[in-house]
């Protein structure tokens, strides 16, 4: 059966402490992956797009990296403002699958 | 530049009445979808469509229907609301069906009594 998994479902970070967020994923036929941030009250913003195991995407603090079976979100020095929940999205050959997202608070 | 816009932001319905959600996009892309999401669950597709004219269903499409008479447009329909309906629904749009981002309005939180 086809599943997108996020760990873990909630994470706290003290400002400055570099973590890392798992998506894992088993769909028959891999074409892309998708990270999205969702703040309270919006809809899902893109982050990065990753195709192939290997692949890695950086922005500002954020850097996705792919393999076969998961991908990860490293957050280096976050800061409050990187609160979110972070949503994870797996693109099947005909269908796109969405994890049920970590919510990452930022304390100062 | 408005990117996807939803409206209502939030919407309370008695059980089996009915009401449309509204979604345009300026961003004249041919990929439309509706989704819905619910504590605990990833988000699920409803329906989609990839161009005017053309819909088809998602994942979750009993009790919702669509249409979709230009690019920018796509309104969900709830023929006859049940408490199950009780979500917050996102409209999307992309450049294309598959392997493309999709871009998200705000969102409807919808609570059915």
């Amino acid at each position: 059966e086809d599943q997108v998994t996020q760990s873990p479902e909630a994470l706290r970070l003290q400002e400055g402490e570099s973590s890392s967020l798992n998506c894992s994923y088993t769909v028959s036929g891999l074409r892309g992956l998708f990270w999205y941030r969702q703040d309270p009250g919006k809809g899902p913003e893109f982050l990065f797009t990753l195709y192939s195991a290997g692949e890695e995407k950086e922005k500002e603090r954020l850097k996705a990296t792919l393999t076969k079976k998961e991908s990860f979100l490293h957050i280096t020095a976050p800061k409050p403002e990187d609160s979110a929940t972070y949503l994870c999205a797996v693109q099947d050959t005909d269908k796109l699958i969405f994890g049920t997202g970590t919510r990452l608070q930022v304390f100062p | 530049n408005a990117g996807v816009t939803q409206t209502p932001k939030f919407q309370v319905l008695k059980t089996g009445q009915s009401m449309t959600l509204q979604c345009a996009q300026d961003m004249n892309h041919e990929y439309m979808s509706w989704y819905r999401q619910d504590p605990g669950m990833g988000l699920r597709l409803i329906h989609y469509s990839v161009g005017a004219g053309i819909t088809d269903q998602g994942e979750v499409p009993n009790g919702y229907n669509v249409s979709r008479s230009t690019t920018e447009d796509f309104p969900l329909r709830l023929l006859s609301a049940a408490p199950s309906q009780t979500s917050v629904y996102f409209c999307a749009s992309s450049y294309r069906l598959r392997n493309s981002p999709l871009h998200f309005g705000n969102g409807t939180r919808l609570t059915v009594t």
